[in-house]
């Protein structure tokens, strides 16, 4: 079954605990990205990936980082959570191609840094 | 830039009756993908549509429908007499480019509440 799988789905820290949101993509897509939903601001790009080890900056990128060092896996790192970070995250695995485009997302995490 | 805008931030309907979300865009592109996504309240994203920009065609889907106007760069989304089922939160996005439209813009999102 083709699908984004992000781990954890639920998590609780504390301020200044780094934590990594694992996503894993098993459609052998190019790009994969991350988003974060908040409360009347819809969901905004974090960062991208347009294939093994290329990133580029969303449009939050602040306090977050993220690698890729295979095709299937694009984790995201926040190295110290400050509360301004709780939210709720995808992550999403897309194509381009001749049939068009489309991202598959993940299940989402919800995070909540106290 | 690219902006999404939805202005509706919420709307409340009774069963049956019909319903229209608005999706308002701009971008500079000449080349680019329109969707919808629907979010219900057990959070996860669920693709409604995909329209490309060379494509004005309206399509209908069951009690679905969507009306893409290039002219007014607008893709308005219908339900036709809804049903609670269609509770949901939902959101409008345009491809970007630099990612082979790949990766979204969305707007902020229209929480739809049917009651019975």
């Amino acid at each position: 079954e083709a699908q984004v799988t992000q781990n954890p789905r639920y998590l609780i820290t504390v301020t200044g605990k780094k934590l990594t949101v694992t996503c894993s993509q098993n459609m052998n897509h190019e790009y994969m990205s991350w988003y974060r939903q908040d409360p009347g601001l819809g969901l905004r790009q974090i960062y991208y990936s347009m294939n093994v080890e290329v990133t580029d900056k969303g449009d939050v990128p602040e306090g977050y980082k993220v690698s890729r060092k295979e095709k299937r896996n694009f984790p995201l790192i926040l190295e110290s959570p400050s509360p301004n970070q709780t939210s709720l995250y995808f992550c999403a695995s897309s194509f381009s191609g001749q049939g068009g485009a489309r991202a598959f997302f993940g299940q989402g995490t919800r995070l909540t840094v106290v | 830039a690219q902006k999404v805008t939805q202005a509706q931030t919420e709307i409340s309907v009774v069963e049956k009756e019909d319903v229209t979300l608005d999706c308002v865009y701009e971008t500079r592109d000449t080349t680019y993908y329109l969707f919808w996504y629907k979010q219900p309240p057990s959070g996860e994203l669920v693709f409604l549509i995909r329209r490309n920009s060379f494509d004005e065609q309206n399509e209908i889907s069951g009690r679905y429908s969507w009306n893409f106007q290039k002219s007014t760069s607008s893709f308005n989304f219908t339900i036709t007499a809804s049903q609670v089922v269609d509770s949901a939160v939902y959101f409008c996005a345009l491809s970007r480019p630099n990612s082979g439209y790949s990766t979204l813009t969305f707007g902020k999102g229209t929480m739809l509440l049917v009651s019975p």
